[in-house]
């Protein structure tokens, strides 16, 4: 079946910019995940959907991220006002699960932003 | 402070020299670790859940085990398309649900 799907899979932007970043998790996944990798550092979490449940957003490094999961599917990432510290690749996973649950985390293939 | 360490950074063997992949961890409260497999420009392809020491898991070359402190990567007369960064990420017991990666060994494998 489908993977986790992401889009776009790069994105280029001026600096000050706004920018939305979309995933497609696996079909039946109840639960999305958003993490960042930048160069040569581990995955960074940023937030986290568990069907209707309020989101976890612990990891979010900023008010200039936020995210939403429409219909309990599609999760777009929206980062306002680009800073070129926000250059990495974005990762999201889905899994199927409930809160407490150990199901193994699938991962798209990211979009990696360049912010100039 | 959870942390997840992973060694050597990077590590190049040969075809067929086996070695292994270390995973530790100084977290309170483990419910899993997990072991990534990432190719450049791809998202991390899970390999394997360990839940409690002692337990081990196979697939194919690779060999995961876990201790109190730690997990091992085997891998068996490796091959040059099993280069790879492999990542170890550890679940913790609580309401996140968010994995805890380490940064991850960088694998080459010479033919």
């Amino acid at each position: 079946g489908a993977g986790v799907s992401q889009s776009p899979s790069n994105k280029v932007t001026e600096k000050g910019k706004d920018v939305e970043l979309r995933c497609d998790p696996i079909s039946g996944h109840t639960a999305l995940y958003w993490y960042r990798q930048s160069l040569g550092q581990g995955l960074e979490f940023l937030i986290y959907f568990q069907g209707n449940s309020a989101p976890d957003k612990s990891g979010l490094p900023s008010d200039r991220f936020s995210a939403e999961r429409t219909g309990g599917s599609v999760s777009t990432l929206t980062i306002q006002r680009t800073q070129q510290e926000d250059s990495a690749v974005y990762l999201c996973a889905s899994s199927q699960t409930g809160l407490y649950s150990n199901q193994p985390q699938h991962f798209g293939d990211g979009t990696r932003l360049s912010i100039l | 402070e959870d942390q997840v360490t992973q060694s050597p950074e990077a590590l190049r063997l040969q075809e067929g020299e086996s070695s292994s992949l270390n995973c530790s961890y100084t977290v309170s409260g483990l419910r899993g670790l997990f072991w990534y497999r990432q190719d450049p420009g791809k998202g991390p392809e899970f390999l394997f859940t360990l839940y409690s020491a002692g337990e081990e898991k196979e697939k194919e070359r690779l060999k995961a085990t876990l201790t109190k402190k730690e997990s091992f990567l085997h891998i068996t007369a490796p091959k040059p398309e099993d280069s790879a960064t492999y990542l170890c990420a550890v679940l913790l017991s609580g309401s996140a649900r968010q994995l805890t990666f380490g940064s991850g060994t960088q694998l080459t494998v010479l033919p």
